[in-house]
């Protein structure tokens, strides 16, 4: 237990639908993360917030949309995806000080297939 | 802009000590963080190095030298829950969130 949840932990959907990929921390951390795994690729980061605030969008496509509502909750809204989209969507969290590590605690992930 | 390259697989025996290389391209970075992921399971943090030299950690040691663009993940007493995939990390200087990734070294440890 790494103190973040993510749900739900597997996805498969069609290409013509809208569903929603939830992340929580309990850690207090200030800013929060989506990256997306694929198999034999580095993981890449898609969105940051800190504190509610989104500070990086790594060119992402817009049928990918991020949501912060509060900084303990991020959520991932699909839609009309694509068969290329299907990999492990991992969320993250990380207390964000000056000088310091920025040790980035995962979720387990959701994996995602779509059809 | 940045790049890691790390061995794409590594297999070594129980008991054993591996070296995990990563060699970057970057313009600046804050330090190189490396974590280690299981099938299946979420990556977890192992350790950090913002200056050069070994920093050391139980069995897990990490290296850094930033006149090579250069380090390495050091595991020592290798035991068969050590088999996971492991990530090189740099925390670019232009951003006080982002890491970039490695694509990741697969660790095989055999009996």
């Amino acid at each position: 237990e790494t103190g973040v949840t993510q749900t739900p932990r597997h996805l498969v959907m069609g290409m013509t639908n809208k569903k929603s990929l939830k992340c929580e921390q309990h850690l207090g951390h200030n800013a929060m993360y989506w990256y997306k795994q694929s198999a034999k690729k580095p993981l890449e980061l898609m969105f940051v917030y800190n504190f509610k605030e989104q500070t990086e969008n790594n060119s992402v496509p817009s049928r990918f949309s991020p949501e912060c509502p509060n900084s303990s909750h991020l959520f991932l809204h699909l839609h009309t995806l694509q068969p290329e989209d299907s990999a492990l969507y991992l969320c993250a969290s990380s207390q964000v000080t000056e000088g310091r590590t920025n040790e980035q605690f995962f979720g387990p992930g959701t994996r995602l297939t779509v059809l | 802009g940045q790049s890691l390259e790390q061995p794409s697989e590594v297999t070594a025996v129980e008991g054993a000590i591996v070296q995990i290389n990563c060699t970057y391209q970057t313009s600046g970075f804050y330090g190189l963080s490396w974590y280690q992921q299981h099938d299946g399971g979420a990556p977890t943090f192992l350790s950090y190095n913002a200056l050069d030299g070994l920093e050391e950690t139980g069995r897990f040691s990490s290296f850094l030298s930033r006149s090579d663009s250069y380090g390495y993940l050091l595991l020592q007493e290798l035991q068969m829950k050590d088999s996971a995939s492991y990530f090189c990390a740099v925390r670019p200087e232009d951003s006080s969130y982002k890491l970039i990734f490695g694509s990741g070294t697969r660790l095989l440890v055999r009996p």
